[in-house]
């Protein structure tokens, strides 16, 4: 079984400041690991996401996470904020192999950044 | 390439009618999938596909049925809508199941059922 926490459900910070969103997953084997947004009224857009290669992946729109197998997360940060990252965010896991198809969601951070 | 595209944008049904929401992609993916987004709970997989012919239930697949009869479509029937069933609904594909390839998502049907 597989499952995903997003620490805070909604995230506040000023323009120019770091965006640190946090997730922490929970995986029987080794994880892919996905983080999405979703702008107002739009789909979810994938941001960036882990397959066993480097740990630290870099995204679009200048975010990056790190994988820490040790801690079990996948945290999100931007080093300064945009107005434009105002959004919800997602983070994912999935596995490959057998019979498991499905990419488990968090409940979302919504992240609003202040002028 | 249109993606994964969804119709309706937006619907409002009465408790006990039926519909189907429309889901297609052009990019000849293997696995689609359902999803349900409420407040609060993320989203949620309602049913799956991984190839024609072949489909199964997610964690929350009570009061809706699908089918799969081309790689292209994968509509989600809602038999007798419930006031439970309000919320926005996402269809997504990529290219194989099991893999840690992207998900494409639609851009959601908002659903209203009073």
């Amino acid at each position: 079984a597989q499952s995903v926490t997003q620490l805070g459900s909604h995230v506040s910070v000023s323009e120019g400041a770091l965006v640190l969103l946090r997730c922490n997953y929970s995986s029987s084997v080794p994880p892919y690991l996905f983080w999405y947004v979703q702008y107002p009224n739009q789909g979810l857009q994938l941001l960036l996401k882990y397959t066993s290669a480097a740990t630290l992946v870099k995204g679009i729109n200048g975010f990056e996470a790190e994988f820490k197998k040790s801690e079990t997360s996948f945290h999100l940060t931007k080093p300064s904020a945009h107005m434009s990252d105002a959004a919800e965010y997602f983070c994912a896991v999935s596995h490959s192999g057998g019979s498991n198809y499905k990419l488990t969601f968090g409940k979302g951070t919504l992240l609003t950044v202040n002028p | 390439n249109a993606g994964v595209t969804q119709t309706p944008k937006f619907q409002v049904l009465k408790t006990g009618q039926s519909m189907t929401l429309q889901c297609a992609q052009d990019m000849n993916h293997e696995y689609m999938s359902w999803y349900r987004q409420d407040p609060g709970m993320g989203l949620r997989l309602i049913h799956y596909s991984v190839g024609a012919g072949i489909t199964d239930q997610g964690e929350v697949p009570n009061g809706y049925n699908v089918s799969r009869s081309t790689t292209e479509d994968f509509p989600l029937r809602l038999l007798s809508a419930a006031p439970s069933q309000t919320s926005v609904y996402f269809c997504a594909s990529r290219k194989y199941a099991g893999t840690g390839l992207e998900q494409y998502f639609g851009p959601g049907t908002r659903l209203t059922v009073t």
